[in-house]
């Protein structure tokens, strides 16, 4: 079966621009989370989404924001784009968001700002 | 100071060696504890996932939970040339995918 899809894979943006990144979970899951990845901080949780609802927010200013469609596909946008917003943006999807192990990540969106 | 503290390495090792990775945390309520796997330009991938202290094992990997002095360990036995990517631990207050990273130690095998 078809893993985690994020789309694109890679992007270039500068400062003040703002992106918007997709990710499509694995069938039949229904709880999408987003990452940040970068080598100094790892990676640190933005916010999850479960039946088009978020459901849990991490400590990320109001311009990273997020929704979740009736299809479960997720998309996250990035507004007002500074330089330490360069990642990897990792989407993850389980069936119901209980943290019961089975927690799938995609490949990333590796995002630079200029 | 970071809830999870982890030792970035890298770690550098011999074909079947043991291989030792460890973490540290701040936060006593932590219940869930897990160890990923990040080959190069892939996402995190789950190896050992458990809720309790002790051992579990998997095959030739061994997770190990200490609540007590918050240590969490994954033991690698006959490690292998394979087994090079950057080992991530995590955990979870609660039943949620809100989880909580460590900055992940970076393992090569070399043959």
């Amino acid at each position: 079966k078809a893993g985690v899809t994020q789309t694109p894979r890679y992007l270039i943006k500068t400062r003040g621009q703002q992106v918007t990144l997709s990710c499509s979970p694995i069938s039949g899951h229904r709880s999408v989370s987003w990452y940040q990845q970068t080598p100094g901080q790892g990676l640190q949780f933005l916010f999850e989404y479960f039946s088009e609802t978020q459901r849990n927010k991490g400590n990320f200013p109001g311009r990273f924001s997020g929704r979740q469609f009736s299809n479960s596909r997720s998309e996250m946008n990035v507004s007002t784009l500074e330089l330490g917003d360069s990642a990897l943006y990792l989407c993850a999807s389980s069936l119901v968001g209980l943290n019961t192990g089975e927690l799938f990540f995609g490949e990333g969106s590796r995002l630079t700002v200029l | 100071q970071k809830e999870v503290e982890q030792d970035p390495g890298p770690l550098s090792v011999p074909e079947g060696a043991i291989v030792s990775l460890n973490c540290t945390y701040s936060n006593s309520a932590f219940q869930y504890f897990m160890w990923y796997r990040q080959y190069s330009r892939k996402g995190p991938e789950l190896l050992m996932y458990t809720y309790s202290s002790g051992n579990k094992e998997d095959g030739r990997f061994t997770a190990q939970v200490d609540k007590s002095s918050k240590y969490i360990s994954l033991f690698i036995r006959d490690s292998q040339p394979s087994d090079s990517a950057t080992y991530l631990c995590a955990m979870s207050l609660y039943n949620t995918d809100k989880l909580i990273f460590g900055t992940g130690t970076r393992l090569q095998v070399f043959p």
